[in-house]
C-alpha cells in the first residue's frame, strides 16, 4: 500500500464549478499537510499548508484535513481556466520526510 | 518570500558530457534542499536530500557517482549529471526546506535533453 493515495484523474469541469480534490494516507505519523499546484513544465507551487484537523481557507481555496479518517481535501470554488493544472498533495512526518501524491490533473473548461 | 531559482531552465548536451544545475534560495537560508526528477505526466521522484555542509543522502536506486550533489552554502545546492546519456533526459526540480522547517518551496525546474 502506498503511503499516499491520490486519484490521478483527469478531472474536467466547467468554469465556475466547485472542484474537490482528495488524498488518503495510511501513516498516522503524518502531521503536516500541503497542497501544491503544478503547471505544465513548471515546478510545483505551494498553495495551502496545514497541520491540524479542520478547514483552512485562502481565497477560493479551502484545505480540509480529517486525521481520524486519514483523508485530506482541497476545494476550489468558482473554478477558473487558470486553475487548470496538476494538483499534488503532500504530507510530512515529524522526521522531515515528505510524501507526495501522484497528482490530479484538472482542466477547467471556459 | 520563499523563492527558489534554478539555472539553467533548460539544457541540451551531447552524450558523455557533464551538466551542472544550480538551485538557489533567493530570500531565505536553506539548510536542507531536495532534488527531484519528473518524467512526463508522472509524479515527483525524490533523488536525494542535501544538507548544507554534509554529504547528500541518496534514495535507493539513485547512483551517487552519476548524480553529484553539493550543498556548499545555505543558499546554493548543485546537481551535476556526470557523463550524461539519453536516458538521463528528464525534468529536474529542486526544492528547499523553508526556514520554518515545515514546508518545501520548489524551483521552476530544469529540462535536460541529452542527444
Amino acid at each position: 500500500q502506498k503511503e499516499v493515495e491520490q486519484d490521478p484523474g483527469p478531472l474536467s469541469v466547467p468554469e465556475g464549478a466547485i472542484v474537490s480534490l482528495n488524498c488518503t494516507y495510511s501513516n498516522s505519523a503524518f502531521q503536516y499537510f500541503m497542497w501544491y499546484r503544478q503547471y505544465s513544465r513548471k515546478g510545483p507551487e505551494l498553495l495551502m499548508y496545514t497541520y491540524s484537523s479542520g478547514n483552512k481557507e485562502d481565497g477560493r481555496f479551502t484545505a480540509q484535513v480529517d486525521k481520524s479518517s486519514k483523508y485530506i481535501s482541497l476545494f476550489i470554488r468558482d473554478s477558473q481556466p487558470s486553475d487548470s493544472a496538476t494538483y499534488l498533495c503532500a504530507m510530512r512526518n515529524t522526521g522531515n520526510q515528505f510524501y507526495f501524491g501522484t497528482g490530479t490533473s484538472l482542466t477547467v473548461i471556459p | 518570500g520563499a523563492v527558489v531559482s534554478q539555472h539553467p531552465s533548460w539544457v541540451i548536451c551531447k552524450s558523455g558530457t557533464s551538466v551542472k544545475i544550480e538551485c538557489r534560495s533567493l530570500d531565505f537560508q536553506a539548510t536542507t534542499m531536495f532534488w527531484y526528477r519528473q518524467f512526463p505526466k508522472q509524479s515527483l521522484m525524490l533523488m536525494a536530500t542535501s544538507n548544507e555542509g554534509s554529504k547528500a543522502t541518496y534514495e535507493q536506486g539513485v547512483e551517487k557517482d552519476k548524480f553529484l550533489i553539493n550543498h556548499a552554502s545555505l543558499t546554493l545546492s548543485t546537481l551535476t549529471v556526470t557523463s550524461a546519456h539519453p536516458e538521463d533526459s528528464s525534468f529536474y526540480i529542486c526544492s528547499a526546506l523553508g526556514e520554518d522547517q515545515e514546508t518545501q518551496y520548489f524551483g521552476p525546474g530544469t529540462r535536460l535533453l541529452v542527444l
